[in-house]
């Protein structure tokens, strides 16, 4: 079976502050991985994704997601965060032998001005 | 528009009653799938479509729940005799063949079931 944890329900940083939020799966093989964005009262919105190649993949927004197969983790990084960036972040996983992306609770993003 | 489209946003409903809730994939997407999100938790999922047909119902969680896509486009998910459990909002999503996992999501429809 595949899972997805995310480790940190809330993260609160302030504006301007570096940003890591936690990710790790567990699949047997290399999933395909994603990083989803939720603002309040709006659907889910891509923000990068990992299919196979450079571990270092960098999406919208500023964003960049690191893949280490060694500790099953895919974590998502920003340098700077904006208030604009405060939203529900969801990481995903998805494999050839089920079709069914599979979604982590979710972390809840807060910047303080 | 070219984004997943979704109806009602929100349907309040009685307990007991019947609710259908409707996705408008982006078009030229085969895959479409359903997910339902309860507060503070992931999306979880319901059933994938693949064209006209249900690759995958596992995830209805039961026999109330049924959802169609007659024409490999437009999808239902029908919601008979609602529970107040039933309470969420569903998203759909759509992808352009179902293989790369990248889902395009609605904005979803919130149901309440008093």
């Amino acid at each position: 079976a595949q899972s997805v944890t995310q480790p940190d329900i809330h993260i609160t940083v302030s504006e301007g502050a570096s940003l890591e939020l936690r990710c790790n799966y567990s699949y047997g093989a290399t999933p395909y991985l994603f990083w989803y964005v939720q603002s309040p009262g709006q659907g889910l919105q891509l923000l990068l994704k990992y299919f196979s190649g450079d571990t270092l993949v960098q999406g919208i927004k500023g964003f960049e997601a690191e893949f280490k197969r060694s500790q099953s983790s895919f974590n998502l990084r920003k340098p700077s965060v904006h208030w604009s960036d405060a939203a529900e972040y969801f990481c995903a996983l998805f494999s050839g032998g089920s079709y069914i992306p599979t979604f982590g609770r979710g972390t809840s993003l807060i910047v303080h001005p | 528009g070219a984004g997943v489209s979704q109806t009602p946003s929100n349907k309040v409903t009685e307990k007991g009653k019947y609710v259908e809730l409707r996705c408008d994939p982006i078009s030229g997407h085969t895959a479409l799938y359903w997910y339902r999100q309860s507060l503070g938790q992931g999306p979880e999922f319901l059933i994938y479509f693949q064209g006209t047909g249900a690759a995958d119902d596992s995830g209805l969680p039961n026999d109330r729940f049924f959802a169609v896509r007659p024409e490999g486009s437009v999808s239902t998910l029908k919601i008979q005799r609602t529970e107040r459990g039933d309470s969420a909002v569903y998203l759909c999503a759509s992808s352009l063949s179902g293989s790369s996992g990248e889902l395009f999501f609605g904005e979803g429809s919130r149901l309440t079931v008093l």
